[in-house]
């Protein structure tokens, strides 16, 4: 059972290059999110997706794009990198078994922009 | 406006020691609070949780605490294993918010043998 599978899990990118990170779950759950992770501080959500066809921002959105065309594929997108986007992204997803219900992550993508 | 905070960025432990890890937040309307572990390259598990309605929860080794009128939950860990050494991250969930979660900043336990 792979549950959240994250690709890739490292990149190195110019300024100003795109990328899309991926993000691929089993486990048919309806909600899906991004988050970055800082060195020191927690994660901040980015974009989430309460289904296939919809999703809308977190905290901090700026500079991503997502789509969620079926239920188990939530990539996100960076069209122009800046270094403010070096981070750790995570991929989470969520059953709707009510509030309390753990989310369940992917093993990260550590993204370096240079 | 960090409405989750964990002022420790770090705790040293001895093992079969009790660790104690503590979380502060400002918004009272959360419902639901959440510790997940992270391991280095790993991305965050779930470890325990309680309701806003609740003052304890207990799981095993795990108990989490809730002072809803301080606003500040801990994380009793009993006793430490060297396994448990990782960071220790506090998370806060309001209803109807679509699992929306806001994050402590994490403290990273050592447990030492």
């Amino acid at each position: 059972n792979a549950g959240v599978t994250q690709t890739p899990k490292f990149r190195i990118l110019k300024i100003g290059q795109s990328m899309t990170l991926q993000c691929t779950q089993d486990m048919n759950h309806n909600y899906m999110y991004w988050y970055r992770q800082d060195p020191g501080m927690g994660l901040k959500l980015i974009y989430y997706s309460v289904g296939a066809g919809i999703t809308d921002k977190g905290e901090v959105p700026n500079g991503y794009n997502v789509s969620r065309s079926t239920t188990e594929d939530f990539p996100l997108r960076l069209e122009l990198a800046a270094p403010s986007q070096t981070s750790v992204y995570f991929c989470a997803t969520y059953s709707t078994g009510g509030v309390g219900q753990p989310q369940h992550f992917g093993d990260g993508t550590r993204l370096s922009i240079l | 406006d960090q409405q989750v905070k964990q002022n420790s960025p770090s705790l040293s432990v001895q093992e079969g020691r009790i660790s104690i890890l503590n979380c502060d937040y400002t918004n009272s309307m959360f419902d639901y609070f959440l510790w997940y572990k992270k391991y280095p390259a790993e991305g965050p598990t779930f470890l325990i949780s309680i309701s806003s309605i609740k003052d304890k929860n207990e799981d095993g080794r795990f108990t989490v605490f809730l002072n809803k009128s301080a606003k500040h939950l801990s994380l009793h860990i009993v006793p430490s294993q060297p396994g448990d050494s990782a960071v220790y991250f506090c998370a806060a969930e309001k209803y109807n918010q679509g699992g929306k979660l806001i994050f402590g900043q994490g403290t990273e336990l050592s447990v030492k043998p």
